[in-house]
């Protein structure tokens, strides 16, 4: 089964300064897509960020990159510069490649808190 | 302006009055799906829908009921709630065809049974 795996229940970052959010998966299956979705505390669902598993580059979308490393199963989510508006709940997901659906599976989330 | 659009935001509830949430997005997608979110849980899904008349089971299906009668809305369905049911709730869609895009959340709906 797929699993989505976010080790840091919470983490406490400079404003300004470069943060990771860690994410592991697991998956048997060669073909799969990861996102990236931000919660603020208004409780909306943001979409930031996508990796498809056959992607050649990390993807990257303004301040946000993902350090993708196939072999360790890994997808870290890397902000630059962090800002104020940047606190928030982070998710990582995965779509496994079940045919005909588009079931997402999701980790249990890092909050991120940048301080002034 | 492309939305899922979920009512209501906020829901306080007793046990076992039967509720339901509704869910309308108006960008033509065929694929819908409901999630609960809690707390070191992520989102897990409940139901999900391929399309008009085709709905499936998720992940944590028992207490709730789906229906897709029109493209557009997505109900879910809480026949007799109960207190492990308070959650808060995204109704999402997204295309069939599987795309970079991901999924297009509703705002959520917190609901708390008593």
């Amino acid at each position: 089964a797929q699993k989505i795996t976010q080790t840091q229940p919470g983490m406490f970052v400079q404003e300004k300064e470069a943060v990771t959010l860690d994410c592991t998966y697991d998956t048997s299956d060669p073909s799969y897509g990861l996102f990236w979705y931000k919660q603020p505390s208004s409780g909306e669902m943001i979409f930031l960020i996508y990796q498809g598993s056959y992607d050649q580059q990390n993807a990257t979308e303004g301040r946000y990159s993902l350090n993708f490393q196939k072999a360790r199963k890994s997808a870290n989510l890397v902000i630059s510069a962090s800002q104020l508006g940047d606190s928030a709940m982070y998710f990582c997901a995965m779509r496994p490649p079940i045919q005909g659906a588009q079931k997402l599976v999701f980790g249990q989330g890092t909050r991120l808190t940048i301080n002034p | 302006e492309a939305q899922v659009t979920q009512n209501p935001r906020y829901l306080i509830t007793v046990t076992g009055k039967k509720l339901t949430v509704t869910c309308s997005q108006n960008m033509n997608h065929e694929y819908m799906s409901w999630y609960r979110q809690d707390p070191g849980l992520g989102l897990r899904q409940i139901y999900y829908s391929m399309n008009v008349e085709v709905t499936d089971k998720g992940d944590v299906p028992e207490g709730y009921k789906v229906s897709r009668k029109e493209k557009r809305n997505f109900p879910l369905i809480l026949e007799s709630p109960s207190p492990n049911q308070t959650s808060l709730y995204f109704c999402a869609s997204s295309l069939l065809e599987r795309d970079r895009g991901g999924y297009t959340f509703g705002s959520g709906t917190r609901l708390t049974v008593v």
